[in-house]
């Protein structure tokens, strides 16, 4: 079955913008999570959404938002961009959570100018 | 509050030769662990996981790790690298399988011929 995609897979923003990242899970996995990972700061999570709720949430500022839809696609938002903003943003799909098998897309590279 | 703490940001090793790749984690209560590797411009795969029940757990590639809870330790090794082996690791601990998932900040795997 087809993996877990991640649409765009580049981006370049300027600072103060909007961006939206898609994500496409697995068919039929409920739980999409998504993840910032930087050179510095390593992976670092930032939220889960399940069943189009919200499960878990990571330390990162309201800027960043996210959703799920009923298909269990889910977007993220980062509002009013900052050159630290700049990352591998990764999203993964699992059946019920991260204690299972989360099976990761291959990334969205943010570049905030 | 959880944590894992991954010993060495590069590691690098012969061909042919044993690898050891350290994680030690800290957890309220018995946790789930698991291996990650990230190949170059690729998302996460799952290596391995230990849930409960065998504390040596055998995951894909010939990679096998060792849950130590006296240590709080989940080491990951291999009796011979491959060069194709080359890559990031990154081990990860969660409370339980809805919980938030935590990752360590990488170890770098270089395979030397």
């Amino acid at each position: 079955k087809a993996g877990v995609t991640q649409t765009p897979r580049y981006l370049i923003k300027t600072r103060g913008q909007q961006v939206t990242l898609s994500c496409s899970p697995i068919s039929g996995h409920r739980s999409v999570s998504w993840y910032q990972q930087t050179p510095g700061q390593g992976l670092q999570f930032l939220f889960e959404y399940f069943s189009e709720t919200q499960r878990n949430k990571g330390n990162f500022p309201g800027r960043f938002s996210g959703r799920q839809f009923s298909n269990s696609r889910s977007e993220m938002n980062v509002s009013t961009l900052e050159l630290g903003d700049s990352a591998l943003y990764l999203c993964a799909s699992s059946l019920d959570g991260a204690g299972d098998t989360q099976y990761f897309g291959p990334g969205t590279r943010l570049t905030v100018l | 509050a959880q944590s894992v703490t991954q010993l060495g940001s590069h590691v690098s090793v012969s061909e042919g030769a044993l690898v050891l790749l350290r994680c030690n984690y800290s957890s309220s209560v018995p946790p789930y662990l698991f291996w990650y590797v990230q190949y170059p411009n690729q998302g996460l795969q799952l290596l391995l996981k230990y849930t409960t029940g065998a504390t040596l757990v055998k995951g894909i590639n010939g990679f096998e790790a060792e849950f130590k809870k006296s240590e709080t330790s989940f080491h990951l090794t291999k009796p011979s690298a491959h060069m194709s082996d080359a890559a990031e690791y990154f081990c990860a601990v969660i409370r339980n399988r809805d919980d938030k998932i935590i990752f360590g900040k990488g170890t770098r795997l270089h395979i030397l011929p």
